[in-house]
């Protein structure tokens, strides 16, 4: 079984400080890594994605990918209220098969 | 506008009653998803298409079954042997340009209550 591990929080974080959500995959051989938002009652919107070793920045978000240790995670700059939500990770294992999520971690920025 | 539409918002189940969820896309992406989420769960694939007229099951495609008519239609059908389908019910779409890379779209999602 191909899993994806997050820790499901609550992470509270005061507003103006950077969030950071963890995540990681037990497929070595997983190609592409995915980080989702989900608001309470929506369905998830992508946030990023990241395939390469390193970070990658867009904006307020920074996803950071460590493939030697099967470690993906996501930096949220100036955290804002409206940020508050589950966040999902999402891996696309070996092999031709889709996406395997997180259970997510819910984020709440406190005003 | 492109995009995913799913109908209905909320769907009302009887026992023994089979139902069926509507997925639409007209994002002319090839790849077709479903995927059920309980409370305090995470997303768990049910059946996906790569193309049309072939699916395959995902993880807990019991009590469920699908059909790939049109590249735009991915209806899912939920069978009275599905005995807990209370849930949140969400379709998704990708290009298809290669499993390894490939971001989904997800649907506004439907959500299943039994009566």
């Amino acid at each position: 079984q191909k899993e994806v591990e997050q820790n499901s929080g609550p992470l509270s974080v005061p507003e103006g400080a950077i969030a950071s959500l963890n995540c990681t995959y037990s497929d070595r051989g997983s190609q592409s890594f995915f980080w989702y938002r989900q608001y309470s009652g929506k369905s998830p919107e992508l946030i990023m994605f990241i395939y390469s070793n390193g970070d990658k920045e867009d904006g307020r978000f920074t996803a950071q990918l460590n493939k030697a240790s099967q470690y993906v995670s996501l930096l949220i700059r100036d955290s804002q209220p409206s940020d508050s939500a589950t966040y999902l990770c999402a891996v696309i294992p070996s092999g031709n098969t889709p996406l395997v999520f997180g259970k997510g971690t819910r984020l709440s920025v406190i005003a | 506008d492109g995009g995913i539409t799913q109908s209905p918002k909320y769907l009302f189940r009887k026992e023994g009653q089979n139902v069926t969820l509507s997925c639409e896309q007209n994002l002319n992406h090839d790849a077709m998803y479903w995927y059920r989420q309980d409370p305090g769960q995470g997303l768990r694939l049910i059946y996906y298409s790569q193309i049309v007229n072939d699916f395959q099951k995902g993880d807990i495609a019991e009590g469920y079954s699908v059909s790939r008519e049109k590249k735009e239609s991915f209806p899912l059908t939920v069978t009275s042997a599905q005995k807990n389908p209370t849930a949140f019910y969400l379709c998704a779409s990708s290009k298809n340009r290669g499993m390894s890379q490939e971001t989904q779209y997800f649907g506004p999602g439907t959500r299943l209550l039994v009566l």
